[in-house]
């Protein structure tokens, strides 16, 4: 299994509260992605990094900040939380070689906001 | 722009059975295609992939065959087991990874 951890695994907070979610990776890749997982959506791509302080915009990045100061950690902030915001998120990474490189997810964080 | 399509499920069949899944894509250029699998409670994993058309990627009995003429990267497997009920996902990556929504599918013993 790939080097990915997330954590916390499992949260419950309030609306207006502020969450940050951490990934962390021992695999030195350079990619990084935050995604979510709703039921008939698929995965939504929020954020992604291509290097240590660089990031990007995915599809639904609104009410979310990320922040990369080291390469293994990837960090997802929801600023003020809403109940739409209640979702499973996921954390992938990918190495180089191309983009027929598979990427390689966590397990996932429940979050329910209340 | 770039999507992929796949069968809505949730799929059930009888242990032994014959699996499709379907997946269907648009794109621009010319994508890698993957399909992932999801287990409860777990992140997706890469089952198979594709790099150019005609190629098949196969993996723990599934196989799938990248289909420039039809779009098409279905999912095969010619006797599915208890164990492979899980979520699976289609995917495409040209300039970024594209996933479909996903087929639940549920294996009765």
């Amino acid at each position: 299994d790939a080097g990915i951890t997330q954590s916390p695994r499992h949260k419950v907070t309030e609306t207006g509260t502020p969450v940050t979610l951490r990934c962390h990776q021992t695999e030195n890749h350079r990619y990084m992605y935050w995604y979510r997982q709703d039921p008939g959506h698929g995965l939504r791509l929020i954020h992604y990094s291509y290097g240590v302080k660089d990031t990007d915009k995915g599809e639904v990045s609104d009410g979310y900040s990320v922040s990369r100061s080291k390469t293994e950690d990837f960090l997802l902030t929801l600023e003020s939380a809403t109940s739409s915001q209640t979702s499973v998120y996921f954390c992938a990474i990918r190495g180089e070689g191309g983009d027929n490189q598979p990427q390689h997810f966590g397990d996932g964080t429940r979050l329910s906001i209340l | 722009g770039d999507s992929v399509t796949q069968m809505e499920g949730p799929v059930t069949l009888s242990e032994e059975a014959f699996l499709t899944i379907n997946c269907t894509y648009t794109a621009t250029g010319y994508p890698s295609l993957f399909w992932y699998v999801q287990y409860p409670g777990e992140g997706l994993q890469l089952l198979l992939k594709a790099t150019k058309a005609d190629d098949k990627g196969s993996n723990k009995g599934f196989e799938a065959t990248y289909r420039k003429e039809t779009t098409s990267f279905h999912l095969e497997k010619g006797s599915v087991q208890v164990s492979d009920s899980a979520v699976y996902f289609c995917a495409l990556r040209d300039d970024k990874i594209i996933f479909g929504k996903g087929t639940r599918l549920h294996i009765l013993p």
